[in-house]
């Protein structure tokens, strides 16, 4: 089992809305990611961060804002819910591959947040 | 476009069966990965291969690839219906901009009881 958790697991808001998807991880890995996917389809990377106070925009353009004020700590928001914004969103988080690792070991993945926009 | 892509995009095989999926990237990598994901959860690593490595198991499954080809193959022999689910390969490409995995679209398996 992985030590990272997501929440909402399912979230259903109107159009306009605030949110915030939290993820949470307790194995002290310095990387954090968010992918987006859509139903069945190919994950896309829409915000990355190599640690405290580093943020980075991924190879999807999303409307979407992060933070990392702790090391175990990666929310999403959405300042404003759009139908268009309605998917699957998975927090991983990622530790070295070995010593001095520039290369990536795996992914833990949290169970994702479904977020229906209505 | 996609780093890896999955062939083929779906597979549907009897229980005891084997189920061999491949992927294919387009630049050099330092490592591939495949994961696997069952519906409506998270990913689980499977297994990573590095780019000097030409095969790797790990129970009943086993890993190979050609980096001359820029394609590596998973195969899961004896299959049961748990394993019915997604199953990404992912790439993590040299001198990529930033630190991260690149997932291809994804395999799903249907194994039947």
């Amino acid at each position: 089992e992985a030590d990272i958790y997501q929440t909402p697991r399912y979230l259903v808001i109107g159009t306009g809305k605030k949110i915030t998807l939290e993820c949470s991880q307790t194995m002290g890995h310095d990387k954090m990611y968010w992918y987006q996917q859509d139903p069945g389809m190919e994950l896309h990377l829409i915000h990355y961060s190599y640690g405290v106070n580093s943020t980075e925009k991924g190879d999807l353009s999303s409307e979407s804002t992060v933070s990392r004020i702790r090391t175990e700590h990666f929310p999403l928001t959405l300042e404003s819910a759009r139908p268009s914004h309605t998917s699957q969103y998975l927090c991983a988080s990622s530790g070295p591959l070995g010593t001095g690792a520039f290369y990536l070991g795996e992914l833990f993945f949290g169970e994702g947040s479904r977020l229906t926009v209505l | 476009s996609q780093q890896g892509e999955e062939d083929p995009q779906a597979l549907s095989i009897q229980e005891g069966e084997n189920a061999t999926m491949n992927c294919s990237y387009k630049t050099s990598i330092n490592n591939l990965q495949w994961y696997r994901q069952n519906s409506g959860r998270g990913l689980v690593h499977l297994i990573l291969i590095r780019s000097n490595e030409r095969e790797k198991h790990s129970g009943r499954l086993r890993v190979t690839l050609d980096t001359s080809k820029k394609s590596s193959s998973l195969l899961i022999t004896a299959s049961r219906a748990a394993d019915t689910a997604s199953y990404f390969c992912a790439t993590d490409p040299i001198k990529a901009a930033g630190n991260k995995l690149t997932f291809g679209g994804g395999t799903r398996v249907l194994v039947k009881p």
